[in-house]
């Protein structure tokens, strides 16, 4: 009963380097989620898919990409590292897209990345 | 764009006692859905209790209870019974279009 996976948990970068964070859903949700949490900032969302073959952005999106793989994979890609990116990334998932509905978000452990 | 305001970094309250986390958000929206969501040290994100604009009823989880006021846009959390386990940084959260919106937290201790 897996959930929402992320991985790395821990990554650290040098500045320009690039990484993809990868996360999969077993639970065949259409929606998926990208979040960052930096101290005192609360979460901040940094690009969704409301389903499958689509993506916008969020809050926060310069210094990011992703893909929407296949239903189950949602990627987030940093070309070119900044310190301002250290952060504790979180990939969630919903059944649907929430406007409106009653559903909720499904969270992965995050990813502690640090760029020096 | 949306807000969620927290005015309380931080509390504290003493196992069994009552504690109540306040949040305000901002919109013009007639109807949408708000949260509390705790984070403990795991850092896993829990969802605790939610509560649709439309009801006028509070929502209710075990020991946690909301006051939602409409009009004054307010959304807080009334934890009763605190318990050790409760300790964790609590998020308010605002969804509007699909996107959820984080409030800063607060962060709830607990002591015995």
């Amino acid at each position: 009963n897996a959930g929402v996976t992320q991985t790395p948990k821990f990554q650290v970068l040098k500045t320009g380097q690039s990484m993809t964070l990868q996360c999969a859903q077993d639970m065949n949700h259409n929606s998926m989620y990208w979040y960052r949490q930096d101290p005192g900032m609360g979460l901040r969302l940094i690009y969704y898919s409301a389903s499958e073959g689509t993506t916008d952005k969020g809050e926060v999106p310069n210094g990011y990409n992703v893909s929407r793989l296949n239903k189950r994979e949602f990627s987030l890609r940093l070309e070119s590292a900044a310190p301002s990116q250290t952060s504790v990334y979180f990939c969630a998932s919903s059944p649907r897209r929430l406007q409106g509905s009653d559903e909720k978000l499904f969270f992965g452990s995050g990813t502690q990345l640090s760029v020096l | 764009a949306q807000t969620v305001t927290q005015s309380q970094p931080e509390m504290s309250v003493q196992e069994a006692e009552t504690v109540t986390l306040s949040c305000t958000y901002d919109t013009s929206e007639n109807n949408y859905y708000l949260f509390w969501y705790k984070q403990p040290p795991s850092r896993q994100m829990i969802l605790v209790i939610r509560q649709e604009a439309y009801k006028q009823q509070n929502a209710t989880e075990n020991r946690f209870s909301v006051n939602f006021q409409k009009a004054a846009k307010s959304f807080s959390l009334k934890i009763s019974d605190s318990q050790l386990g409760d300790t964790a940084m609590y998020f308010c959260a605002f969804e509007d279009l699909g996107r959820l919106y984080f409030g800063r937290g607060t962060q709830l201790t607990v002591w015995p």
